[in-house]
């Protein structure tokens, strides 16, 4: 089975810190991908990697940067926590259309406080 | 742009059949998806159209019209279980080779005695 997991589950940050969110697939997937989930707004995407050192920006990437040194591992950034980035944030990963399905597999996420 | 609707809250008994809809505004996408999440829980992969019509795996069923900009979810035989909320996802035409998804917000499915 594929498993995703995610650095920590709860995390509360002060507002101006830098905080690293971690997420660690083990199924050699190409793709990676990090959402924030806040209630009736659904997933929205930040960021996604489709390679090692590669990245795109998604639909909401301001006040955020990403990270990803290995294959396996992709890191999200929040420079400098403000109280607007308090919510939930998952790490996804699938491997390439047409190769192993249209499926993103989701980490358990992480739920960032910051006060 | 890229807009996928669904309704909030969605309320059914056990045993029964429930449809959940997904209307979509896009300039062209290779499938509809659809995930579940239980509270607490990681989103889960439940089914895939990239054709018109219908895909049924178990008590689950997805359908795709193309030419009508929508698509549902089917549950049958309703269980406690299945009270999660249910989010569609389309994969945008421009995305590549990255599967990038694009989710709607999601609708609260809750299952009663």
């Amino acid at each position: 089975d594929v498993k995703v997991t995610q650095s920590s589950r709860y995390l509360v940050k002060r507002t101006g810190e830098k905080v690293f969110l971690e997420c660690v697939q083990d199924m050699d997937h190409e793709n990676m991908f990090w959402y924030r989930q806040d209630p009736g707004l659904g997933l929205r995407l930040i960021y996604f990697s489709y390679d090692v050192k590669m990245k795109e920006k998604g639909d909401i990437p301001e006040g955020y940067s990403v990270s990803r040194e290995k294959k396996e591992r992709f890191s999200l950034i929040l420079e400098s926590a403000s109280t607007n980035q308090t919510s939930m944030y998952l790490c996804a990963s699938s491997p390439p259309p047409g190769t192993g399905g249209y499926e993103q597999y989701f980490g358990p996420g992480t739920r960032l406080t910051v006060t | 742009g890229q807009s996928l609707e669904q309704p909030s809250e969605v309320t059914a008994v056990e045993g029964a059949i429930v449809q959940i809809n997904c209307t979509y505004q896009t300039s062209g996408f290779y499938g509809l998806s659809w995930y579940q999440q239980h509270d607490g829980g990681a989103p889960t992969f439940l089914s895939y159209n990239g054709l018109d019509g219908l895909e049924e795996t178990g008590r689950f069923s997805s359908f795709l019209s193309r030419s009508d900009s929508y698509g549902y979810l089917l549950l049958q035989e309703l269980q406690m279980k299945d009270s999660a909320s249910y989010f569609c996802a389309v994969r945008p035409l421009f995305s590549g080779g990255y599967n990038k998804l694009i989710f709607g917000a999601g609708t609260r499915l809750a299952v009663h005695p």
